[in-house]
């Protein structure tokens, strides 16, 4: 089946500091795959996605390139600010059940201290 | 645009009594909408799918008697928790997808926060 896989948190950095966050996954096919960031009390919102390898997905100054030959996103930021602080999920979409359903990875959470 | 909201954020409520929640696209057409639990500091578990006209499809292990969901229309879906208890508190997320839109894309609710005395 599939899974996604990510580095347990919480990351505690300072500000402007550089940011990496694992994420690796397991799928049948080609799947898509998205970062999404959840604020306190609030739902998910999509960060940035990639679709096909080699894509590199960006928003908000946080970048992740879809790594087919490592099965790999990593979500990076190079200055993080204290308002970066949430949790991030890392997810795919498989092709296999049509793109009907993500799975998510458990999120790893980011404080960022002034 | 995309925008998905839910109804209440937050409810608390006593053992044994049922609470709905309701999930709205407002801009857009939901063809179908998720539900999903989150339990602190853990993931979203898919709980079921829903097809605006038809039953919903549930995951391995919910319950469907227990977590009624309906999606009456394109815009809306209700999850009913049935004769809750203190084990159903938790965290419930909607999400929806449009048609015609990203077919791989899902627009996430704010969240209701359930706790069951």
């Amino acid at each position: 089946g599939n899974s996604v896989t990510q580095m347990e948190g919480p990351v505690t950095l300072s500000e402007e500091a550089f940011l990496t966050i694992n994420c690796t996954y397991t799928a049948t096919g080609y799947p898509s795959l998205f970062w999404y960031v959840q604020y306190p009390g609030e739902g998910l919102q999509l960060l940035l996605k990639a679709t096909k390898a080699d894509d590199k997905g960006s928003n908000k100054g946080f970048e992740a390139t879809y790594r087919k030959e490592t099965t790999s996103f990593h979500l990076e930021k190079g200055s993080v600010q204290v308002s970066d602080s949430a949790v991030y999920f890392c997810a795919l979409s498989d092709p296999m059940g049509g793109y009907s359903t993500l799975t998510f990875g458990k999120g790893t959470m980011l404080l960022v201290s002034p | 645009g995309a925008v998905v909201s839910q109804h209440p954020s937050w409810v608390i409520c006593k053992s044994g009594t049922s609470v709905k929640i309701e999930c709205r696209s407002l801009d857009f057409q939901a063809t179908t909408m998720f539900w999903y639990r989150q339990f602190p500091k853990q993931s979203l578990m898919l709980m079921a799918t829903s097809n605006e006209g038809s039953k919903a499809t549930y995951e391995q292990g919910v319950e469907k008697d227990k977590f009624l969901i309906n999606h009456a229309s394109l815009t809306l879906s209700t999850l009913t928790v049935t004769s809750a208890h203190p084990e159903d508190s938790s965290f419930y997320i909607c999400s929806a997808r449009y048609s015609g839109g990203p077919y791989n894309e899902q627009f996430f609710g704010p969240g209701t926060r359930l706790t069951v005395l």
